[in-house]
């Protein structure tokens, strides 16, 4: 596609259940990102995926929260029994490539609100 | 480690005045420094970035900010601003890692007609 894709745009979801985040990035962008933005913060860093190396999930903030992505195409964050804590914008982002000056394209996010 | 500090979170100014938005910035690596605007409901889009070279670089919709190594500054300016800039401003570093951007709190920019 033209840009990347993040769907559902709006989610609400009842505190316990589950959700499934979608995310596609731009076709030949080896590199994928997952972020968080709170109400009122920063992007706090989820995880990375580069390729078919293994992902950094350094940023992940507990093991509620897992992410997959085939090769280098469509990638999902899925985020067990969530927390009223869990509500956020969560934004997806691909690139060319690593390298710290590889610009990145974020999709427009999902809104997530847990209840 | 990488860390941006982004000294402002809100910033109002009226239209056709100038403005600077401040940023500093950590880093132990190599410095890349970016910003990126995000309109409301949108998602992040790159406003310019400094990878080398010269230090005033200049990106989209006018703006332009000046890398100060002396005194690890990153400040994003516009000479005259419009409505359309009403916006949230985030400053980035690379990562410990070189590949993960660092964000900052971000600054809210509000131009008043």
């Amino acid at each position: 596609g033209a840009g990347v894709s993040q769907s559902p745009s709006n989610k609400v979801t009842e505190k316990g259940k589950d959700v499934e985040l979608r995310c596609d990035p731009i076709s030949g962008h080896t590199a994928l990102y997952w972020y968080r933005q709170r109400l009122g913060q920063g992007l706090e860093f989820l995880i990375y995926f580069q390729g078919n190396s293994a992902p950094d999930k350094s940023g992940l903030p507990s093991d509620r929260f897992s992410a997959e992505r085939t090769g280098e195409s469509v990638s999902t964050l899925t985020i067990q029994r969530t927390q009223q804590e869990d509500s956020a914008v969560y934004l997806c982002a691909s690139s060319l490539g690593p390298g710290g000056g590889t610009e990145a394209f974020f999709g427009q996010g999902t809104r997530l609100t847990v209840v | 480690a990488q860390s941006v500090t982004q000294l402002d979170s809100q910033v109002p100014v009226f239209e056709e005045a100038p403005v600077e938005l401040r940023c500093n910035y950590s880093s132990s690596v190599s410095v890349y420094l970016f910003w990126y605007v995000q309109y409301p409901n949108q998602g992040l889009q790159l406003l310019l970035k400094y990878l080398s070279g010269s230090t005033l670089v200049k990106g989209i919709n006018g703006f332009e900010a000046e890398f100060n190594k002396s005194q690890t500054s990153f400040h994003l300016r516009k000479p005259s601003v419009h409505i359309s800039d009403t916006a949230e401003y985030f400053c980035a570093v690379p990562g410990a890692g070189s590949y993960q951007l660092t964000f900052g709190k971000g600054t809210k920019l509000s131009v008043i007609p």
